[in-house]
Formats: C-alpha cells, structure tokens, sequence
C-alpha cells in the first residue's frame, strides 16, 4: 500500500499570504496524485487532479505541481474561503489511499 | 449537473450488516466510462477509500475491509449499494459515495456523506 504523508497537519497563515502544502509518497506514483479540499460538515471538492491539472471553477490561486514523490499544492495568496482541510490521494496503484490532511486556518 | 444522494439506517448494532444506498440523478450510471467508489470518514479524522465498482460489477476493494465489503450496481434503480458486514465500532464514519471516469481517475463527483453510527 502507498503511504501518503502531507505536511505540515496544520498551518495558520495571514490573508494573501502564499500557503505550500506537500504530499510525499512512499514509491512513485507518477502524477497520479489529486488534492481535495474538504470543509466542515461537507463532502471533499477535487481542486486539482494529476498533480498539476486544473479544475474549473476552481480559483487560480490554486497550483499544484510535482511528480514521482513529491507533490505541493501551492495556494497564492489565501483567502478567508480558503480555510479547510485539504488532502491528496493517490490513484496509481490499488488500493487508493489519502494523505492524513493538512487544516489551514486564518490567523 | 450529476447528483449523488446517500441514504440507509444511521444507527447500526455491532455484529450486524452496514446497507447503504447511493442514487445517482442528473447522469448515466450505466455509462461505460465511469466507476463508482465508496469512502469514509471516521468522526475527526482522514478519508479511506473502501473500494469501487464498475456498473457491470467488476470490483476493486480495500484489502484491509476486503472480507467484509461487497458494492453493486442497480442500473434499473440507478443506484449503487455498500454492504459492510459484522461491523463494530471502528466502522463509525461518514460514508461518501463518489465518482471517477475511465480515465480520469480523480473523484470529480461526492455525495453530501451520510453518518453511521455502530452502536448497541
């Protein structure tokens, strides 16, 4: 099974401040690596997919880049919708697996 | 715009079989492109994927819940269905139905979610 390791867990960051989240896999998994950002009480929203693909309606200040195994989602300049728990999960080898998820909070 | 609506008994007793149902609106569920997977939450913690399913029911599932899942498709009633037996407390969740294609493998589509407690 491939372990996903985001870090940090948790951050707190100032408005319109850039924000890095990474995702290390235990083996390569290409770019078969997707972030989620998941609100309270809410279903997870896919934000980008094979690492770096963006999703409609998704704001721009959204990236995400890397491969093999080592992934960052880049959020430039945050805002306060931005606040949520954000994961990455795998899909190149079964069974699929989710990071443990990285909270960002407004400080 | 595609929909998906969880639904089944919230409170369950240990030892006793999880039933739940997804219906799918707004699109195919029969399409030849898509898989529908289930994925739960554990009250405070991360997400893990239990397994998925094509609608002519090939299956792909979680080794570590493997001997007690099975998920099928209904494509007369448009739903897909998660069986969990001799649940225990450990299967306390939220449980997300969710949907990728063919070839995009990233869940572009969830369900609200809904809460099973294992309970006596």
């Amino acid at each position: 099974e491939i372990v996903l390791t985001q870090s940090p867990d948790f951050q707190s960051v100032t408005p319109k401040e850039k924000v890095t989240i990474t995702c290390r896999a235990s083996q390569s998994i290409g770019t078969a690596l997707h972030w989620y950002q998941q609100k309270p009480h809410q279903s997870p929203k896919l934000f980008i997919k094979y690492a770096s693909q963006s999703i409609s309606g998704v704001p721009s200040r959204f990236s995400g880049s890397g491969s093999g195994t080592d992934f960052t989602l880049t959020i430039n300049g945050l805002e306060a919708e931005d606040v949520a728990t954000y994961y990455c999960h795998q899909s190149s080898s079964l069974p699929w697996t989710f990071g443990q998820g990285t909270k960002v909070e407004i400080k | 715009q595609l929909q998906l609506q969880e639904s089944g008994p919230g409170l369950v007793r240990p030892s006793e079989t999880l039933s739940l149902s997804c219906t799918v609106s707004g699109g195919s569920i029969s399409s030849g492109t898509y898989y529908w997977g289930w994925i739960r939450q554990a009250p405070g913690k991360g997400l893990e994927w239990i397994g998925s399913v094509y609608y002519l029911g090939s299956t792909n599932y979680n080794p570590s819940l493997k001997s007690r899942v099975t998920m099928s498709v209904d494509t007369s009633k448009i739903r897909v269905s998660l069986k969990l037996t001799s649940v225990s407390a450990a299967d306390t969740a939220v449980y997300f139905c969710a949907r990728h294609s063919g070839v995009n493998y990233a869940y572009e589509y969830w369900g609200q979610g809904i809460l099973v407690t294992v309970s006596s």
